[in-house]
């Protein structure tokens, strides 16, 4: 099992410039999870999935999309990026039981010029 | 609205030594609580959790958390630090979504 992976690891835009963040699991979980992480803030929910097809806002939902593709797969799409996005993006997934969010990719450090 | 405080960016303790990370947390529901452990360039794995069952919880690496209701506090301790323990912890509290604290950098000094 590779657990949660996520592409790319790093990445440097410019302002105004889109892309898509990806994000898979392998470990047949029902919800998955997107976050940032700022220093001094901990980490803010993006946006989740409950299952496949379905997507919710979290708490800091502005300037993303999101694509729950298959239950494997959950994109986070910057549409123009701004330089507030500037952070370090994590994946997580969990099973539909319990409600702890065990499983978290390795992040995506995004800079936005 | 439930929230988690940390108190504390910074701990610095000696090898050896106790290890104590604070955490408030203020929900209007009984809460579910959680103690997270990242290093560096990695992603957050779960310490431990409490759930409403016993209110003092052990976790991975000798960590343990205790749930006290009358100080809303879910503080994490460890006996004796080790230098693999350097890292940052997070609490978070999950009712119908997770709420994480701001984190607390743990350095452990020889």
């Amino acid at each position: 099992n590779a657990g949660v992976t996520q592409t790319p690891k790093f990445q440097v835009l410019k302002t105004g410039q889109s892309m898509t963040l990806q994000c898979a699991q392998d470990m047949n979980h029902n919800s998955m999870y997107w976050y940032r992480q700022d220093p001094g803030m901990g980490l803010r929910l993006i946006y989740y999935s409950a299952s496949e097809g379905t997507t919710d806002k979290g708490e800091v939902p502005n300037g993303y999309n999101v694509s729950r593709l298959n239950k494997r797969e959950f994109s986070l799409r910057l549409e123009s990026a701004a330089p507030s996005q500037t952070s370090v993006y994590f994946c997580a997934s969990r099973t539909g039981g319990g409600l702890d969010v065990k499983f978290f990719g390795p992040g995506t450090r995004l800079t936005v010029l | 609205a439930q929230s988690v405080t940390q108190l504390g960016s910074h701990v610095s303790v000696s090898e050896g030594a106790l290890v104590l990370l604070r955490c408030n947390y203020s929900s209007s529901v009984p809460p579910y609580l959680f103690w997270y452990v990242q290093y560096p360039n990695q992603g957050l794995q779960l310490l431990l959790k409490y759930t409403s069952a016993a209110t003092l919880v052990k976790g991975i690496n000798d960590f343990e958390a205790e749930f006290k209701k009358s100080e809303t506090s879910f503080h994490l301790t460890k006996p004796s630090a080790h230098m693999s323990d350097a890292a940052e912890y997070f609490c978070a509290v999950n009712n119908n979504d997770m709420r994480f604290g701001a984190g607390t950098r743990l350095t452990v000094k020889p």
